[in-house]
């Protein structure tokens, strides 16, 4: 069954406007993390915000915040003030259990693309 | 300090062959792993290593091989390579942390293509 599901396969947003990504995620483990990487069409996985499953406080890194609603077991990534910059495709992420280090599961990704 | 260094970056298989992707990694991290990026999948993983001499298999781990005889390298075997296995390959490292917030970070990828 799919762990992390990203709903919008792709999305238009215009420079300077904020823009919401969604994550969905399932899990049973009361501990696990979620991360969001971003994809250049250079291909390199740039990593961009974390959040914990005990985190009190929703996970900022600035211009990009997340919008975790535990309940209903969604991790949303907002960017703010969009830049040409930010064109790209966008992965959630998430790590179930204390010493799962190495072994993230992935959503199947959202492509932004940022216009004038 | 160059990070995790995947070579080669591109490369050319024909149905049957073998080859190794190479990974090496800088930081003293103690996990690595191996994923694959297809179109429309996100990455899937394919193995990873707690430790210098610990490799444990993840969701895609057929017609692939992989040992870690130390910490800084952990190399990727196509025993046979087959079409199915065209992708682009990444290989990641982490260090362990008390709550699980240590991100991956990766390598710049292989694209590897089995005719």
């Amino acid at each position: 069954a799919q762990k992390i599901t990203q709903t919008q396969p792709g999305m238009f947003v215009q420079e300077k406007e904020a823009v919401t990504l969604d994550c969905t995620y399932d899990t049973s483990d009361p501990s696990y993390g979620l991360f969001w990487y971003k994809q250049p069409s250079s291909g390199e996985m740039i990593f961009l915000i974390y959040q914990g499953s005990y985190d009190q406080q929703n996970a900022t890194e600035g211009r990009y915040s997340l919008n975790f609603q535990k309940a209903r077991k969604s991790a949303n990534l907002v960017i703010s003030a969009s830049q040409l910059g930010d064109s790209a495709m966008y992965f959630c992420a998430m790590r179930e259990g204390r010493g799962s280090w190495g072994k993230l599961q992935f959503g199947a990704g959202t492509q932004v693309v940022v216009t004038p | 300090n160059a990070g995790v260094t995947q070579t080669p970056k591109f490369q050319v298989l024909k149905t049957g062959q073998s080859m190794t992707l190479q990974c090496a990694q800088d930081m003293n991290h103690e996990y690595m792993s191996w994923y694959r990026q297809d179109p429309g999948m996100g990455l899937r993983l394919i193995h990873y290593s707690v430790g210098a001499g610990i490799t444990d298999q993840g969701e895609v781990p057929n017609g692939y091989n992989v040992s870690r005889s130390t910490t800084e390298d952990f190399p990727l075997r196509l025993l046979s390579a087959a079409p199915s296995q065209t992708s682009v390959y990444f290989c990641a490292s982490s260090y362990s942390s008390a709550w699980g917030e240590s991100p991956l970070h990766f390598g710049n990828g292989t694209r590897l293509t089995v005719t």
